[in-house]
This record gives C-alpha cells, sequence and structure tokens, in this order.
C-alpha cells in the first residue's frame, strides 16, 4: 500500500541552527512527492515538489531529494528563523479512479526559538 | 485574489442547527476535495469531486452532505452534527489531467459544535 512516515515531533530549534526533518515513502509505482507547511490558523500551503526521482525541490530556503534507493524525502534547511515554526507534512500523489490522490504524513511541529 | 477562499472562517453552531461551508477556487481545476483536521489526528479525505462527479466518499456520516454545482465551487452541507464533529475542514482543488501535481489549500472553516 502507500504511507508516509516522518519524524514526530516537536522540533525545537534555536534561530540558524540547521534543520532536518526526516520522511520516508511506500508507494507502488512512481508518485510524486510534496513537503506542505501549516502556520497557526492557516490551511496548508504547498513548500516544495519533486517529481521524479534524483529532483531536488527548493523554495524559501528548504530543499529536499527524491530518493528512490532509500525512499525518502527528507526536507533541510541551512539556518531556520522564527517566522518557519509551524507544522510540516509529507506527502505523496498516486493516481486514484480519476483523481490524484495525496497520501500525508501525520506532521511535525517546528518551533524555533530566538 | 487567493486561490482557494472558504468562508466561513470560522462557525459556531448547535447540534440541531443545520448550515454550510463554501469553498470556491480560482486556479481553473478540474477536481476538489473535503478534508478534515482534528488535533492530534492525521489529515482525514473526506470527499473529492473529479469533473463535477463524486468519486470518493470515505465513509463519512451522512450529516454531512457535499455539494458540487461548478468545477470552481465546493458546498459541505452540515446538519445534526455531533461535538466530535468540531474540527478544521479544508477545501482544496488540483488539476486532474497532466500527471500527479499538487493539491491547493484553502484556509479552512474552524467549526465548533456546541
Amino acid at each position: 500500500g502507500n504511507s508516509v512516515t516522518q519524524m514526530e515531533g516537536p522540533v525545537t530549534l534555536s534561530e540558524e541552527a540547521f534543520l532536518t526533518i526526516n520522511c520516508t515513502y511506500t508507494a507502488t509505482g512512481y508518485p510524486s512527492l510534496f513537503w506542505y507547511v501549516q502556520y497557526p490558523g492557516e490551511g496548508l500551503q504547498l513548500l516544495l515538489k519533486a517529481t521524479k526521482a534524483d529532483d531536488k525541490g527548493s523554495n524559501k530556503g528548504f530543499e529536499a531529494t527524491y530518493r528512490k534507493e532509500t525512499t525518502s524525502f527528507h526536507l533541510e534547511k541551512g539556518s531556520v528563523q522564527v517566522s518557519d515554526s509551524a507544522v510540516y507534512f509529507c506527502a505523496l500523489s498516486v493516481s486514484s479512479g480519476g483523481y490524484n490522490k495525496l497520501i500525508f504524513g501525520a506532521g511535525t511541529r517546528l518551533a524555533v526559538h530566538p | 485574489e487567493t486561490g482557494v477562499t472558504q468562508t466561513p472562517r470560522h462557525l459556531v453552531m448547535g447540534m440541531t442547527n443545520k448550515k454550510s461551508l463554501k469553498c470556491e477556487q480560482h486556479l481553473g481545476h478540474n477536481a476538489m476535495y473535503w478534508y478534515k483536521q482534528s488535533a492530534k489526528k492525521p489529515l482525514e479525505l473526506m470527499f473529492v469531486y473529479s469533473l463535477e462527479e463524486r468519486v470518493e466518499n470515505n465513509s463519512v456520516p451522512s450529516r454531512f452532505s457535499p455539494e458540487c454545482p461548478n468545477s470552481s465551487h465546493l458546498f459541505l452541507h452540515l446538519h445534526t452534527l455531533q461535538p466530535e464533529d468540531s474540527a478544521l475542514y479544508l477545501c482544496a482543488s488540483s488539476q486532474v489531467a497532466g500527471g500527479l501535481g499538487p493539491q491547493h489549500f484553502g484556509d479552512g472553516t474552524r467549526l465548533s459544535i456546541l
């Protein structure tokens, strides 16, 4: 079946620290992979995506590389800011009965302190 | 103008009331989704409309009734809800054809059942 596992939070960091949030997946076929971010009181925003093996998605200083051999899509940022405090969701997309079904991980809460 | 707009942002209702949630997308997409996000639970897919036809209904109680009058609008009609239905309800849209693209989310309706 299809599933996404991401590291449990909360992750607490000081400003300018390095961030890694691990994400691994199981999937039949060739999924697309995504990271979404949810700020307090808001919906989910697409942060970055990768559609095939070895693709690197990047946005706002965040990066993730689609690793087929390790079935992983870890999120990284070199220097986090207080404004990055949010919940981060890893997701994969598979074709299902006429639409693109998103399978989400449980989410990882990130808290960044000054 | 934001891509996916949900109204109202907040709703408080009694268990015997009838209300509707509205979602509108301005992205030219042809699939729309309702999700339920409860505290400490994974994101739950409720309904999917693809090309204005309902293609998925994930064992959602009949007190939730979706309606998709056209590809830009989606409603969730609510009646006789229970306290456990208090949650954030998120609408999303995507393009069905052309690969496994992302879904784009609105900011949600925070629903509280008294």
